[in-house]
């Protein structure tokens, strides 16, 4: 079956570094997909991996590893906005999303 | 968890035929239905948010006219698009909020993809 799996929550302090992981088995794979979504609002795109290795962008990465079927996201100089869930959605085969149930960021001061 | 269930997961229609896709919430009551959209490789994309007994609000540049969003109960919303054609061929995702639930978690439906010939 599919299966993603992301810790339900981590805790972190403000200025700090967080990494949040995702294993994940699909039905083939289209890449890998990150979102970002605060308490009562819409998801909004963060990354998107297809090939192997580090996307960086801004205080945010994304690394990819095909042949393990992991992924994770990496959150530099935290701060507060940043305290949402954060969801990884690989494209499986037939461009389907399969959506994990997120990490819940909460952050410290 | 909660459950967001949407069906069909597959639709392949003619240009020009309207095709239904429901939202469904299984184990919760939701007030607050969001569709979206997402093409290839693009990031989701917000059409509107469905609320309960009352019009939907469109996201700017979604016609409404054509993407008509119906939520009549607190267990299920509903997106036709009318008179498809093939650049609205995408992957329709819903999600639900709980009513009551302070959180305003959202719970994601498994999408529908969308082709049309």
């Amino acid at each position: 079956g599919q299966n993603i799996d992301q810790p339900t929550e981590m805790t972190a302090t403000e200025g700090a570094i967080v990494q949040i992981n995702c294993t994940y088995q699909t039905s083939g794979f289209n890449g890998l997909f990150w979102y970002q979504q605060h308490a009562g609002e819409a998801p909004t795109f963060l990354s998107y991996n297809v090939l192997d290795g580090l996307e960086e962008k801004g205080r945010f990465s994304s690394f990819l590893s095909r042949s393990k079927g992991y992924s994770y996201l990496l959150l530099k100089e935290l701060q507060m906005k940043d305290s949402a869930s954060y969801l990884c959605a690989p494209w499986d085969s037939n461009y389907q999303l399969i959506w994990g149930a997120g990490t819940k960021l909460i952050i410290k001061p | 968890g909660a459950v967001v269930s949407q069906h069909p997961s597959w639709v392949i229609c003619k240009s020009g035929t309207s095709v239904k896709i429901e939202c469904r919430s299984l184990d919760f009551q939701a007030t607050t239905m969001f569709w979206y959209r997402q093409f290839p490789k693009q990031s989701l994309m917000l059409m509107a948010t469905s609320n309960e007994g009352s019009k939907a609000t469109y996201e700017q540049g979604v016609e409404k006219d054509k993407f008509l969003i119906n939520h009549a109960s607190l267990t299920l919303s509903t997106l036709t698009v009318t008179s498809a054609h093939p650049e609205d061929s995408s992957f329709y995702i819903c999600s639900a909020r709980e009513a009551g639930v302070e959180t305003g978690e959202l719970f994601f439906g498994e999408g529908s993809r969308l082709t049309v010939l």
